[in-house]
């Protein structure tokens, strides 16, 4: 497996309080994205990095900010989280952008009360 | 933005038959597909891709085609075995500049023994 770790791997949160997850890769790729997947809704595109302090948007970022200020580090911020925002969120990378593999972290299981 | 679409959302079949997924997608401009297997909670890996310039690729039991004209691709497995169980993705991109996949919403195979 890819060197990808998320973090962390589960947690429980109430309605408005911030969180952010950690995807941290030892592989030097270049790319790295945030994706939640929800039943019914296969894999969603929340934002992606193409370097460092190089972000955009994913087709679901209304309520996530993200940050990259090292290779290795691509950081998603819920600054208010709601119950909408529950979901499995995976980290992946790539050493190109749109025609190569993906290799994805484990996942992170969020639950907001 | 580009749209996946993927049918059926659930597939049951028995041991040793065949499997047949297929997925449609809206931009035109799309040239780079692959297909993720994503096992009961673990996280998605790519089985196979194809690129528009090729119309059918093939790997032991997993095969795909690609139907530029009509933008719809599939994914077929044969003598379908228990180990093959999972859910399955297809994706679709550009595959040049700054894109990232867009994924189909998943199907979910379940090999009967």
């Amino acid at each position: 497996d890819a060197g990808i770790t998320q973090s962390p791997r589960h947690k429980v949160t109430e309605t408005g309080t911030p969180v952010t997850l950690r995807c941290h890769q030892t592989e030097n790729h270049r790319y790295m994205y945030w994706y939640r997947q929800d039943p019914g809704h296969g894999l969603r595109l929340i934002h992606y990095s193409y370097g460092v302090k190089d972000t955009d948007k994913g087709e679901v970022s209304d309520g996530y900010s993200v940050s990259r200020s090292k290779t290795e580090d691509f950081l998603l911020t819920l600054e208010s989280a709601t119950s909408s925002q529950t979901s499995v969120y995976f980290c992946a990378i790539s050493e190109s952008t749109g025609a190569g593999e993906l290799f994805f972290g484990e996942g992170s299981r969020l639950t907001v009360l | 933005g580009e749209n996946v679409e993927q049918h059926p959302s659930t597939l049951s079949v028995q041991e040793g038959d065949s499997a047949v997924i297929k997925c449609t997608y809206s931009d035109s401009a799309s040239n780079y597909f692959p297909w993720y297997k994503q096992e009961l909670g673990k996280r998605p890996q790519l089985i196979i891709d194809i690129r528009s310039n090729v119309g059918e690729k093939k790997d032991q039991r997993i095969a795909v085609t690609l139907n530029k004209t009509a933008k719809h691709f599939s994914l077929h497995i044969t003598e379908t075995q228990p180990e093959d169980s999972a859910v399955y993705f297809c994706a679709a991109s550009r595959g040049t500049g700054r894109r990232a996949l867009t994924f189909g919403s998943g199907t979910r195979l379940q090999v009967q023994p």
